[in-house]
């Protein structure tokens, strides 16, 4: 398996743009996660699903961020205006359950840039 | 609500130093406990992972055992190499609840010839 897939590497835009960042998760894995990386706050949970249905989206931000599964092989991180305090790298994660003990498999992130 | 508390970074040491780097958790249930480890520009790698009390986890030569009884999972390494040089992230799941993990702010640790 390629693991979880994300595109684009690196995205930059201008505010007030629409941004879309997209996730294939593993094949077989029922849950996906969406982080967002800071050098102020680390690894911050925005939203994850099971099933493809949302189970916890509280680390959403603002209204500006949402967030789909519209099938078990891709999701979409949507920012709708972008902000400059958006910027960060946002990391999908799958996982193939969701009971604890099995770690997630992340992605090699999107870089986002927002000027 | 669960947290996990690791020591601040950068930590800096010499090829072929001991290493730790401390990790405690806050957990409403029975956590399981996980390292996960960060190369530059690249995604997050689990490094090791414990799923109940006193289960040590070890990979590649690093190791943290689970201690209930100080809610800690301390990282350790007996000899680093340059190529260890990376951010370690500790984290945990909540058994009773899988809410994702909850990770740790990240120690960078580098490595010096």
């Amino acid at each position: 398996d390629a693991g979880v897939i994300q595109s684009p590497r690196h995205e930059v835009t201008e505010m007030g743009q629409e941004v879309t960042l997209r996730c294939k998760p593993i094949s077989g894995h029922n849950s996906l996660f969406w982080y967002r990386q800071t050098m102020m706050r680390g690894l911050e949970l925005l939203i994850y699903f099971n099933n493809n249905v949302p189970i916890d989206d509280s680390g959403m931000p603002e209204d500006r961020f949402s967030a789909k599964m519209p099938n078990a092989s891709f999701s979409t991180l949507k920012i709708q205006p972008s902000e400059p305090r958006d910027s960060a790298v946002y990391f999908c994660a799958s996982s193939p359950n969701r009971v604890g003990g099995t770690e997630a498999f992340f992605g090699q992130g999107t870089r986002l840039t927002v000027v | 609500g669960n947290s996990v508390t690791q020591m601040e970074g950068p930590v800096t040491l010499s090829e072929e130093a001991f290493l730790t780097i401390n990790c405690t958790y806050t957990a409403t249930g029975y956590p399981s406990l996980f390292w996960y480890v960060q190369y530059p520009g690249e995604g997050l790698q689990l490094l090791l992972k414990a799923t109940k009390a006193d289960d040590k986890g070890s990979n590649k030569g690093f190791e943290a055992t689970y201690r209930k009884e100080t809610t800690s999972f301390h990282l350790e390494k007996g000899s680093v190499q340059v190529s260890d040089s990376a951010v370690y992230f500790c984290a945990l799941i909540d058994g009773g609840g899988a809410d994702g993990l909850t990770f740790g702010k990240g120690t960078h640790l580098i490595i010096q010839p």
